[in-house]
């Protein structure tokens, strides 16, 4: 299975404090994305990170990734309030040159609460 | 707003109804997905649409029946539900099948089976 496995499955943190949370996979992979979801909204994108990249940065955001140790982690730093939020990793993994087969496929994610 | 908006928000049927659930963008993109999120579960991956055409029936039941007239829109039409079929119901787009960027969701629709 192509799906990842966040860890933890709840953080819960003081404001200011950093927030990192981990996901595992199983089989090789294309690209490696994180997404945010706000209670019983979408999921929003937040960063996408390639095979052959091991780290990349968007504002507070820091992912890396591991594809020896088939794992990414998601670090946000400074964290505020509206950081409260579900995140997920999804992993992509093309296994033709045509859309059948082509998949997103999420982990089950992880709640982070924010406390003021 | 994303761009992707999916109509109603909120839906309860009971289980002989019959219902659609709407998603629109306007991004130019050609890929457009349903997926189910249900408590305690991982997003499941419904259907796939790439260019108007399904390329992704992830052994959904029949009660659900997807179509997408155009690469804007895309539907689910709902027949005779089970209750364990309430969930949220989210559309995404993305630019198009090569999973080479993220995709877009909508707010999703909270669907209710009674």
């Amino acid at each position: 299975s192509q799906q990842g496995e966040e860890d933890p499955q709840a953080l819960s943190i003081q404001e200011g404090e950093n927030a990192t949370m981990n996901c595992s996979y199983k089989t090789s992979i294309n690209n490696l994305q994180w997404y945010r979801q706000n209670s019983g909204r979408g999921l929003v994108h937040l960063i996408l990170i390639r095979s052959n990249e091991r780290e990349k940065h968007s504002g507070r955001l820091r992912v890396t990734l591991d594809t020896s140790k088939k794992s990414s982690s998601l670090l946000i730093t400074a964290s505020r309030a509206a950081d409260t939020a579900s995140y997920f990793c999804a992993t992509a993994h093309l296994t033709m040159i045509k859309a059948a087969g082509n998949k997103l496929t999420f982990g089950g994610g992880t709640r982070v609460l924010v406390k003021p | 707003e994303t761009g992707v908006t999916q109509t109603p928000r909120h839906l309860v049927m009971g289980m002989t109804n019959k219902k659609s659930l709407k998603c629109e963008q306007h991004l130019g993109h050609n890929a457009m997905y349903w997926y189910k999120q249900s408590a305690k579960k991982p997003l499941e991956l419904m259907f796939v649409y790439s260019l108007e055409e399904r390329v992704e029936n992830n052994s959904v039941p029949s009660r659900f029946s997807p179509e997408c007239p155009n690469s804007s829109h895309l539907f689910l039409h709902l027949h005779t539900l089970q209750p364990e079929d309430s969930a949220l119901y989210l559309c995404a787009s993305s630019q198009d099948w090569r999973l080479i960027a993220g995709y877009t969701f909508g707010s999703g629709t909270r669907l209710t089976v009674v």
